[in-house]
């Protein structure tokens, strides 16, 4: 099963939005409304922000939204803040009824 | 609270055995599939195995296939990964996260380090 493909680094400015993509095939991202994304703080352990493509878990900023076009997920991040600089991961279900990641995306404000 | 607290890694040389476990607390765990993900040093997450509720279905990576070991004892509230004949590529952090009934993974433990080295 090979890795879903994210861009590697996505920059912007305070208060700008960003949009990270996430790329697979009818096999997973296509085939499931069944896409997350994680967020990665340096030493830290992934937490969940967006669930089934486009629903946030209690907790998380509304700022934090999902989408998905055929076999490509996004995930925008509204209001850039300095926190929200961190490594994302989309991950989707497959049809051989595992998990896959994607490479993950290094968010960086400027 | 809920809770996930791995432990069991170490430096290992390759070709030997390791056993990782995962305390879970906060919730009624047989209720849940549980996962291990792993992160090599620098690089992205990779999903490694999962187990259902019950224990009697189990699917892995084909990275680790025929060398690790998904189980749990739902009386003791644990997840476990055997892992055997390791290789250098699998040093990595080793997470357990809780599954969901939607296929995402909520509850993360903070990790636990595999370092296989001569």
């Amino acid at each position: 099963q090979s890795a879903l493909t994210q861009p590697a680094s996505v920059s912007g400015s305070p208060g700008q939005s960003i949009t990270i993509s996430c790329t697979g095939t009818s096999s997973d991202v296509g085939g499931y409304n069944y896409v997350s994304w994680y967020q990665q703080h340096p030493g830290k352990a992934p937490k969940l922000k967006i669930y089934d493509v486009s629903k946030r878990p209690s907790g998380v900023s509304n700022r934090f939204s999902g989408s998905k076009s055929g076999n490509t997920a996004s995930l925008t991040i509204s209001g850039l803040q300095a926190e929200d600089e961190a490594d994302y991961y989309c991950s989707s279900y497959t049809s051989s009824s595992t998990y896959v990641f994607g490479t993950g995306t290094k968010v960086t404000v400027l | 609270q809920v809770q996930l607290v791995e432990s069991g890694g170490g430096l290992v040389k390759p070709g030997g055995s390791l056993r990782l476990s995962c305390a879970a607390s906060g919730f009624t765990f047989s209720d849940y599939y549980m996962n291990w993900i792993r992160q090599a040093p620098g690089k992205g997450l990779e999903w490694v195995s999962y187990i259902t509720s019950s224990g009697s279905n189990v699917y892995y990576a084909d990275s680790v296939k025929g060398r690790f070991t998904i189980s749990r004892d739902n009386a003791k509230n644990s997840l476990f990964l055997q892992m055997n004949s390791l290789r250098a590529e699998d040093t990595a952090v080793y997470y357990c996260a809780r599954d969901s009934s939607s296929w995402y993974l909520g509850v993360w433990g903070q990790g636990t380090t595999v370092t296989v080295s001569s």
